[in-house]
């Protein structure tokens, strides 16, 4: 079955970056987009944008441009969600999801990614 | 950017039917298919596919679930609620990007 598995937890300090990987298990990796959603404590979802594994192409929610990098690695299908100038602002949960379909719609989730940016 | 708002708490009793609105800031329908899918979400989990667009129930979701509407109107109706559908559901848009969320709404038991 469809299986995305995400990296554990971070805590970091204001100012860096953290990089998120999100292993993808059960399907044909290079072949269907990836998204990348935020959710902060007791807040909704936002998504953040998408990359597909097959050719690197990606597309970003203009908010998070020059905050988050979508990359994936073909040989250990696996997406990765790089955020940078890290601030309070940017702890939450990230969630990785599968694109099922070209309706838009994510049918499979990762457990999601808790980050922490504190001093 | 499409905004989708939906009712932050709905009471609902066991063995009644909970109705979940969310009204898109514009319509998200192409002809007739309706690019708005709901998802549901326990504490400390991840979003769970239920509808895709507007009206398909997802593989492996229980026919208590469904869903309607189109243009800028789309609803997620559960009849019966069971205990484990106390949750927290989301509306989402691929209309147009970038793809929006609802702020959700939480059921709870009165």
């Amino acid at each position: 079955q469809v299986q995305l598995q995400q990296s554990g937890a971070e805590l970091v300090k204001p100012g860096s970056s953290v990089k998120i990987s999100c292993k993808a298990s059960g399907y044909t990796f290079t072949s269907y987009d990836m998204h990348w959603i935020k959710q902060q404590p007791g807040n909704g979802l936002e998504w953040i944008g998408w990359i597909y594994p097959g050719n690197g192409n990606t597309k970003y929610n203009q908010k998070f441009n020059g905050k988050a990098t979508l990359t994936a690695d073909k040989s250990s299908s696996t997406a990765y969600m790089q955020l940078s100038s890290l601030t309070s602002e940017d702890s939450a949960v990230y969630f990785c999801a599968r694109l099922g379909g070209s309706s838009g719609v994510m049918d499979a989730w990762g457990q999601g990614a808790s980050v922490t940016v504190s001093s | 950017d499409i905004v989708l708002t939906q009712s932050p708490v709905l009471a609902v009793s066991l063995g009644q039917r909970a109705t979940i609105s969310c009204r898109a800031s514009q319509s998200v329908s192409i002809s007739s298919i309706n690019l708005m899918h709901w998802y549901q979400q326990k504490p400390g989990q991840q979003p769970k596919l239920l509808i895709y667009r507007a009206s398909n129930l997802a593989s492996g979701i229980p026919a208590r679930f469904s869903g309607s509407g189109s243009g800028t109107d789309f609803t997620l109706t559960i009849d019966p609620v069971q205990a484990d559908d106390i949750a927290a559901y989301y509306c989402q848009q691929s209309r147009e990007s970038p793809w929006t969320f609802g702020g959700g709404t939480k059921l709870e038991l009165k």
